[in-house]
């Protein structure tokens, strides 16, 4: 079965500050793909960060990295140098054979 | 920029009523995505087109919700009676091969409030 947990309900950083969120997956499928989205209070999902089940390179898009641990089956992902505007849920998720399994989301707070 | 649009973006309805929500992919996309999300959680995939097909309705409560993409471009949602517990976030997505990576875009959603 396929599986993606966020143990972290919510989380609070300091602005400028990095913050890590964390998630972990499970699947006994080879290829597969791990993305993280922001959702703002509005609604939308807002596509963030794609990595692949075989890319060796961690993803990086501007001040979003994606911590790729493949036998831990982890896929944190890190905003650097946090601003007031990463206020939002951000839902880790995977695709595997063209299905899409999200987690609970993590709410991140950023304090001024 | 292409965008997945959706309307209406918000919508009160009384238990009961029928209400649709409507969804139209980035051109070109054959994969078609409904969601529903509860406030506090993550989506959950609803139903999913492949073209005018439905390739994975198995979370649909069919009973109350029925889904249709008949030319294979947008597509309709419909909810008759609605209920109190349909009150959530209905997405829609689309991508290019149903493949993921980068082809998963997501609508600004419907907010559905059922009183």
């Amino acid at each position: 079965a396929q599986k993606i947990t966020q143990t972290q309900p919510g989380m609070f950083v300091q602005e400028k500050e990095a913050v890590t969120l964390d998630c972990t997956y499970d699947t006994s499928d080879q290829s597969y793909g791990l993305f993280w989205y922001k959702q703002p209070s509005s609604g939308e999902m807002i596509f963030l960060i794609y990595q692949g089940s075989y890319d060796e390179q961690n993803a990086t898009e501007g001040r979003y990295s994606l911590n790729f641990q493949k036998a831990r089956k982890s896929a944190n992902l890190v905003i650097s140098a946090s601003q007031l505007g990463d206020s939002a849920m951000y839902f880790c998720a995977m695709s595997v054979f063209n299905k899409f399994y999200f987690g609970s989301g993590t709410k991140l707070n950023v304090k001024p | 920029e292409a965008e997945v649009a959706q309307s209406p973006r918000y919508k009160i309805t009384e238990k009961s009523q029928a209400v649709a929500f409507w969804c139209d992919p980035i051109s070109g996309h054959a994969t078609l995505y409904w969601y529903r999300q509860i406030l506090g959680q993550g989506p959950e995939l609803l139903v999913q087109f492949q073209d005018e097909s439905v390739v994975d309705d198995s979370q649909l409560p069919k009973d109350r919700f029925s889904a249709e993409r008949l030319k294979g471009v947008d597509s309709t949602l419909k909810i008759q009676p609605a209920e109190l517990g349909d009150s959530a976030m209905y997405l829609c997505a689309s991508s290019h091969s149903g493949q993921g990576d980068y082809g998963y875009t997501f609508g600004s959603g419907t907010r559905l409030t059922v009183v």
